[in-house]
């Protein structure tokens, strides 16, 4: 089992549409939890980041973890043709020393004009 | 200029030679990753370096080897190119501040390669 899972897509909405994108995890030492967008031919790219449990908002975006059930949300709200991108969720630990930091397999979005 | 360059950009060898890309960056960064990306499974992490003399294995080092020549530059090696190999090779930079926090990190372009 992957310790992060991640639906591939794609998911197409039309534009103005609230998109939902979520990753889940196996792993209870994660503890900061990182959404990246990453365009066609590019690298990714940092979009928001949360530490812990809660919810924390960016205009138009929203992002949501809930530990005790070990998943995590990306919100989009009023989509644009511009945000089709493939959305990639990363959560990091650092136990005992040991660096990790693990990409789910990325959520591709096309929001439809 | 981009703070995280990578070259080449696109690459095509044949089974058995050596490659090496090449990573550097403006950001003054003192961690350094390299990571493939293949369709379905997402990046994985192949080496990271926290300083010029902290060279780690990630997840999937086996037929790779790197080189961190300086705290900008990070080059990674396949000594004996396989078609699996093929792939979307991404470098990273990141900044482990004060703070702490998410280590957010800063990827180049990526490097096309392809092993025949």
């Amino acid at each position: 089992q992957k310790e992060v899972e991640q639906d591939p897509g794609p998911l197409s909405v039309p534009e103005g549409a609230i998109v939902s994108l979520n990753c889940t995890y196996s792993n209870s030492a994660f503890q900061y939890f990182m959404w990246y967008r990453q365009y066609s031919r590019k690298g990714p790219e940092l979009l928001m980041y949360t530490y812990s449990s809660g919810n924390k908002e960016d205009g138009r975006f929203t992002a949501q973890v809930d530990k005790s059930s070990k998943y995590i949300s990306l919100f989009i709200r009023d989509s644009q043709p511009s945000d089709s991108a493939t959305y990639l969720c990363a959560m990091r630990s650092t136990t005992s020393g040991t660096y990790k930091y693990i990409f789910g397999t990325g959520t591709r979005l096309k929001v439809l004009a | 200029d981009a703070d995280v360059t990578q070259t080449p950009r696109n690459r095509i060898t044949k089974t058995g030679k050596r490659i090496m890309l090449e990573c550097s960056q403006t950001k003054g960064h003192d961690r350094m990753y390299w990571y493939r990306q293949d369709p379905g499974l997402g990046l994985q992490l192949i080496y990271y370096s926290f300083d010029v003399k902290d060279i780690n294995k990630g997840e999937i080092s086996d037929g790779y080897s790197v080189s961190r020549q300086a705290q900008a530059k990070f080059s990674l090696s396949l000594e004996s190119a396989i078609p699996n190999q093929t792939a979307l090779y991404f470098c990273a930079t990141s900044d482990f501040g004060l703070a702490g926090d998410t280590d957010t990190q800063y990827f180049g372009p990526g490097t096309r390669l392809t092993v025949l």
